[in-house]
């Protein structure tokens, strides 16, 4: 079983429309919690830390539910310059420092 | 910002060349990291060092190695290439804290 697991979508969202995506992890231990974004051709940039409490950066709302092992990202107002691919990405702390496991990627496709 | 280089950009190498992939980072970081990203893999952890002259083993360090002899730069080393070493490899830093990487552009190298 992979330690990050993702639907690697495409999913397709018509541009203004809301977008949820969830990702599971194996390791119960694990402590830290975050989304990237990559774009096509490029390097993954960080979107922003997830926290306990749920936490939300204009548009963008992230969860966390560690009874259940998912974190979600959820996209309103989808622009056509969110179409990229989502990263959710694991830090299990302890010995494995500042390590950070990352899942395949959900690709999010944003159309007029 | 922080800015992640690496050397090159795309690489074509011939089987059995030794291969040098550079990454320099100007923040300071002491954390660096090699990855490679492939297509249904997702980013997996070759190598990554907390200090200088440091280095521990990721998930898929059979056939690299790597240097740090200056905190800024971090080196990955293909012994011996094979065509199953053709990926896009990416170079990140980091803070000793646990939060974002910054990665860089990456280098598309294929060996032929």
């Amino acid at each position: 079983r992979k330690e990050v697991e993702q639907d690697p979508g495409p999913f397709n969202v018509p541009e203004g429309a809301t977008v949820a995506f969830n990702c599971t992890y194996s390791n119960s231990a694990s402590q830290s919690f975050f989304w990237y974004r990559q774009d096509c051709r490029k390097e993954p940039k960080l979107l922003m830390s997830v926290y306990s409490s749920g936490n939300e950066d204009g548009r963008f709302t992230a969860q966390l539910n560690r009874a259940s092992q998912y974190i979600s990202l959820l996209i309103r107002d989808s622009k056509l310059s969110d179409s990229a691919t989502y990263l959710c990405v694991v830090n299990i702390g302890g010995a494995a420092g500042n390590k950070l496991t990352f899942g395949g990627g959900t690709r999010v496709l944003v159309k007029p | 910002d922080v800015k992640v280089t690496q050397s090159s950009r795309y690489l074509v190498k011939r089987t059995g060349e030794k291969v040098f992939l550079e990454c320099v980072q100007d923040m300071d970081h002491e954390n660096m990291f090699w990855y490679r990203q492939d297509p249904g893999l997702g980013l997996r952890l070759i190598y990554f060092s907390y200090d200088v002259k440091m280095k521990e083993k990721g998930d898929i360090p059979e056939g690299y190695s790597v240097s740090r002899e200056k905190k800024e730069r971090f080196s990955l080393i293909l012994e011996s290439a094979s065509t199953n070493q053709t990926s896009m490899y990416l170079c990140a830093s980091s803070p000793p804290h646990v939060g974002g990487y910054t990665f860089g552009s990456g280098t598309r190298l294929t060996v032929v």
